[in-house]
C-alpha cells in the first residue's frame, strides 16, 4: 500500500483534459513537502515530468501542469494526444521515513 | 550525453545475492545523491535506497534493511547495489536515479531528474 494515494485509471479523448489527483497525509503533502511527478511507459526510464508542484522542466509542454493544497496534489493534462497514454507517479517525501521519497501507487491513463 | 546506465541483473534463487551497477557519464557524478528504486511485475514504483555524493549518509527501505548494501565508486562514477538473502518478492526492474535536492519552507524537497533504463532481477528456484 502506498504512502500516497492515486487513482488506479484515468482516461480521456484526445483533445480533452483529464486530472490525476495524489492524496496525502500530515507526514508528507500535508507537512508542506512538495510534490513532484513523472511521467513513465513501460520499458522505458521514468520521466521527470513536473518539479516542486508546479514547475516543468525544460522541453516538457505546458500542456502538463501541477497544482498542490493541503493533504493534496494534482496533475493536469490538457489537449491530451496518443503519446500522452502512458502511467504517472506522484512522488514527495515523508517526515515519518526520515525524509525518504515516497511514491503514490500509479495511474494508468488512456487515450481513447 | 547525460546518462545513466544499470547492469548487473539476472536470474537467481531465493536467499542468493546479486550486485547491480550503475554507470554516470556527462555529469559530475560525485556531485549528486543517488538513489536505487525498483518496480515489481504489474507494481507501482517503490523507493529502495539513498546515499549521499559523499557517502556519508545512506538509508533504505525497510523491504531491504539489513539485506542490501548501497555503495559508489566516485573513481569509476558508479554506483552499486549488493542484495543479499534475496526474496521472491524482490522481483523487479530496478532503476538508478540521480536525486536533486533543495530547501523549501523548513523542509528539505527532494526529486529525481535522471534515471536509467533499469535492469530486471528475478528471483526464484
Amino acid at each position: 500500500q502506498s504512502v500516497l494515494t492515486q487513482p488506479p485509471s484515468v482516461s480521456g479523448a484526445p483533445g480533452q483534459r483529464v486530472t490525476i489527483s495524489c492524496t496525502g497525509s500530515s507526514s508528507n503533502i500535508g507537512a508542506d513537502y512538495d510534490v513532484h511527478w513523472y511521467q513513465h511507459l513501460p520499458g522505458t526510464a521514468p520521466k521527470l515530468l513536473i518539479y516542486a508542484n508546479g514547475n516543468r522542466p525544460s522541453g516538457v509542454p505546458d500542456r502538463f501542469s501541477g497544482s498542490k493544497s493541503g493533504t493534496s496534489a494534482s496533475l493536469a493534462i490538457t489537449g491530451l494526444q496518443a503519446e500522452d497514454e502512458a502511467d504517472y507517479y506522484c512522488q514527495s517525501s515523508d517526515s515519518s521515513l526520515n525524509g525518504d521519497v515516497v511514491f503514490g501507487g500509479g495511474t494508468k491513463l488512456t487515450v481513447l | 550525453e547525460v546518462q545513466l546506465v544499470e547492469s548487473g541483473g539476472g536470474l537467481v534463487q531465493p536467499g542468493g545475492s546479486l550486485r547491480l551497477s550503475c554507470a554516470g557519464s556527462g555529469f559530475s557524478f560525485n556531485s549528486y545523491a543517488m538513489n536505487w528504486v525498483r518496480q515489481a511485475p504489474g507494481k507501482g514504483l517503490e523507493w529502495v535506497s539513498y546515499i549521499s555524493g559523499s557517502s556519508s549518509t545512506i538509508s533504505y527501505a525497510d523491504s531491504v534493511k539489513g539485506r542490501f548494501i548501497i555503495s559508489r565508486d566516485s573513481a569509476k562514477n558508479s554506483l552499486y547495489l549488493q542484495m543479499n538473502s534475496l526474496r521472491a518478492e524482490d522481483t523487479a526492474l530496478y532503476y538508478c536515479a540521480r536525486e536533486i535536492g533543495y530547501d523549501f519552507s523548513a523542509n528539505y524537497n527532494v526529486y529525481l531528474d535522471l534515471w536509467g533504463q533499469g535492469t530486471l532481477v528475478s528471483v526464484s528456484s
